[in-house]
């Protein structure tokens, strides 16, 4: 398997525009995560997904921000406008969702992740 | 409510030296952490967990940590650095109910020859 894998791997783009990022699972994973990372912050919890259906959105900046997931292996997040305190590495991680279990949290996988700069 | 608190943004040894990293953490249920290693360019991979049983978990690349409930940290050390240790490390706290992953703020390696 190819693991995670996001796209593009970078992205500028200018203030106002929108962005869409993408990121393909890992065959069989039925959990998805979508971290925002910067400096200030660090890694930060947007949104994750089980069985395709949003579990948790709290950490979502506002409504600029927007996750979907149309099929069991695929996802995206999309700003809608961009800004440019939006700038950040963003990563994609999936898992096998075994919450309950001794396995929980076995193995998070993470993508490579997008930087994406908006000027 | 589940966080993690990491103590130094930066920790610099020079290679052959003890590396420790500190992670403390907060939850409301029985904790299961984790500490994850970032190189340049790249996402996480897990370096070792604990969920429950033995408090000292030993992991990847000679690192280790354990898991101290009275103290409620969970600090990540290697007995000797090399100069491939060089990275970011993150702590992160997670529970039975949820594959939720809190992770703190990080902690940047450097290792000096």
């Amino acid at each position: 398997d190819a693991g995670v894998i996001q796209s593009p791997r970078h992205e500028v783009t200018e203030m106002g525009q929108e962005v869409t990022l993408r990121c393909k699972l890992i065959s069989g994973h039925n959990s998805l995560f979508w971290y925002r990372q910067t400096m200030m912050r660090g890694l930060e919890l947007l949104i994750y997904f089980n069985n395709n259906v949003p579990i948790d959105d709290s950490g979502m900046p506002e409504d600029r921000f927007s996750a979907k997931m149309p099929n069991a292996s695929f996802s995206t997040l999309k700003i809608q406008p961009s800004e440019p305190r939006d700038s950040a590495v963003y990563f994609c991680a999936s898992s096998l969702d075994s919450t309950g279990t001794a396995d929980t949290n076995e193995k998070l996988f993470f993508g490579s992740g997008t930087q994406l700069s908006v000027l | 409510a589940q966080s993690v608190t990491q103590l130094g943004s930066h920790v610099s040894v020079s290679e052959g030296a003890l590396v420790l990293l500190r992670c403390n953490y907060s939850s409301s249920v029985p904790p299961y952490l984790f500490w994850y290693v970032q190189y340049p360019n790249q996402g996480l991979q897990l370096l070792l967990k604990y969920t429950t049983g033995a408090t000292l978990v030993k992991g990847i690349n000679g690192f280790e940590a354990e898991f101290k409930k009275s103290e409620t940290s969970f600090h990540l050390t290697k007995p000797s650095a090399h100069m491939s240790d060089a990275a970011e490390y993150f702590c992160a706290v997670s529970g039975w109910n949820t594959d939720k992953l809190i992770f703190g703020t990080g902690t940047r390696l450097q290792v000096f020859p």
